[in-house]
């Protein structure tokens, strides 16, 4: 069974940089899929930010890709989120997740909520 | 504004059949890609119920059957029950944009 486990810190103030980072577990991130980070404000719905594979090669998101970079470390077997200049808005419960292109995200991490400080 | 589109909400009453309705394009849906399905209930992650057309994750029940035709694909559950409660979304892979899509959910209510 994969694990995938977020974590960081809860509250990031406005203008920062949030920092999260994904622990994966009983599964090898080498052995292929791509791993998402995926966001959920308050009430709202699901938004992909962007999928990295084990070798380095990224998608982000079109509204996100000035903001975002995503970084993997095969050593410590983990996936890490950086999103620049936080606003309000960036606000939300933020989840990890095992996908690929033409596959759906089968395991995902329980969330972390981030709070921006205004 | 997601780029698959899913009707707000959805009720029926226990015993009834729902059907939740995802609209996409030529570059997502449409293509090879298919629109997979996920149930979210407050406080939890989501959680896969039926993926490539038509697989059913284990224990979902057959209750639960997805389909697809042309540039929209639906979620179909029959005899509703009252755990059947929750928001549902669509979701897919866009060849264009390079990007895995969401619908905006559903949020499904049984009366």
């Amino acid at each position: 069974q994969v694990q995938l486990q977020e974590s960081g810190p809860g509250l990031v103030k406005a203008s920062e940089t949030l920092f999260l980072t994904c622990l994966v577990s009983d599964y090898s991130i080498t052995s292929g899929y791509y791993w998402a980070w995926i966001r959920q404000p308050p009430g709202k719905g699901l938004e992909w930010i962007g999928s990295i594979y084990h070798t380095g090669r990224t998608y982000y998101s079109p509204a996100l890709k000035s903001r975002v970079t995503i970084s993997v470390d095969t050593s410590k077997n983990q996936f890490s989120l950086r999103l620049t200049s936080v606003i309000a808005a960036d606000s939300a419960v933020y989840y990890c997740a095992r996908g690929q292109q033409w596959l759906p995200f089968d395991y995902w991490g329980q969330g972390s909520q981030v709070t921006v400080s205004t | 504004q997601s780029v698959l589109t899913q009707p707000p909400s959805v009720s029926g009453a226990p015993g009834q059949r729902v059907l939740i309705s995802c609209t996409g394009s030529y570059s997502n849906i449409g293509t090879v890609n298919d629109a997979h399905w996920y149930k979210q209930i407050p406080g939890a992650a989501p959680k896969l119920i039926i993926y490539t057309k038509r697989d059913r994750s284990l224990g979902v029940p057959d209750r639960f059957s997805a389909s697809k035709s042309g540039t929209s694909a639906s979620l179909a559950i029959t005899g509703l029950q009252p755990e059947d409660e929750g928001d549902y979304y669509c979701q897919s892979y866009d060849t264009t944009l390079n990007a895995w899509v969401f619908g905006g959910g559903t949020r499904l209510t049984v009366l």
